[in-house]
């Protein structure tokens, strides 16, 4: 595709249940990043995938996150047993490979309120 | 300790007036670095990227590196209503992980 997909822009789920954010990258893009955007708030790091390489999980908050990527494509961030303080957009990117001067591309976001 | 440090602002500048916007580095490793505008509801956007030490001018916008200062700045040049956003800078990691700082909120009044 043309740009970083992310799936389902909106979620609404109630406290305690599990979600499933969807993140397809741009084709060719070796590099994948989560991130936690609160209301008002900064980039808050998540996870981060380089091609077939370990992740570097360090900024998920609790053991209740998690994420996985398959080769060098789409993504999923699984939140489980959901708490109101996981309301937030969560933001997924992708950019060229190690070596290679690359900004970051944006999704558009899934925006997850819990109720 | 941080890899940027931003002030959060928010930064109010009158309509067409310059803006200066500044970010502050820990990494001496860091060469280059991008700056981001996030609009209130969207998703960053790159704007600038800088990959030498001076000046780089692209239209309104002129990002400034000082290496020895480890200090990058964004100029924006006749400021519109438009501008108003919250700007991001990061380090160019060549594909690795990235930590942002928290981006300076910039207000232009019309």
């Amino acid at each position: 595709g043309a740009g970083v997909s992310q799936s389902p822009s909106n979620k609404v789920t109630e406290k305690g249940k599990d979600v499933e954010l969807r993140c397809d990258p741009i084709s060719g893009h070796t590099a994948l990043y989560w991130y936690r955007q609160r209301l008002g708030q900064g980039l808050e790091f998540l996870i981060y995938f380089q091609g077939n390489s370990a992740p570097d999980k360090s900024g998920l908050p609790s053991d209740r996150f998690s994420a996985e990527r398959t080769g060098e494509s789409v993504s999923t961030l699984t939140i489980q047993r959901t708490q109101q303080e996981d309301s937030a957009v969560y933001l997924c990117a992708s950019s060229l490979g190690p070596g290679q001067n690359s900004p970051l591309h944006f999704g558009n976001g899934t925006r997850l309120t819990v109720t | 300790q941080k890899e940027v440090e931003q002030n959060s602002g928010p930064l109010s500048v009158p309509e067409g007036a310059i803006a200066s916007l500044n970010c502050t580095y820990s990494d001496r490793g860091s060469q280059s670095f991008f700056w981001y505008r996030q609009y209130s509801g969207k998703s960053p956007e790159l704007i600038m990227s800088i990959y030498s030490n001076g000046d780089k001018e692209d239209g309104r916008f002129t990002a400034q590196l000082n290496k020895a200062s480890q200090y990058v700045s964004l100029l924006i040049r006749d400021s519109q209503p438009s501008d108003s956003a919250t700007y991001l800078c990061a380090p160019n990691t060549g594909g690795f992980k990235t930590i942002f700082g928290a981006g300076t909120r910039l207000f232009v009044k019309a």
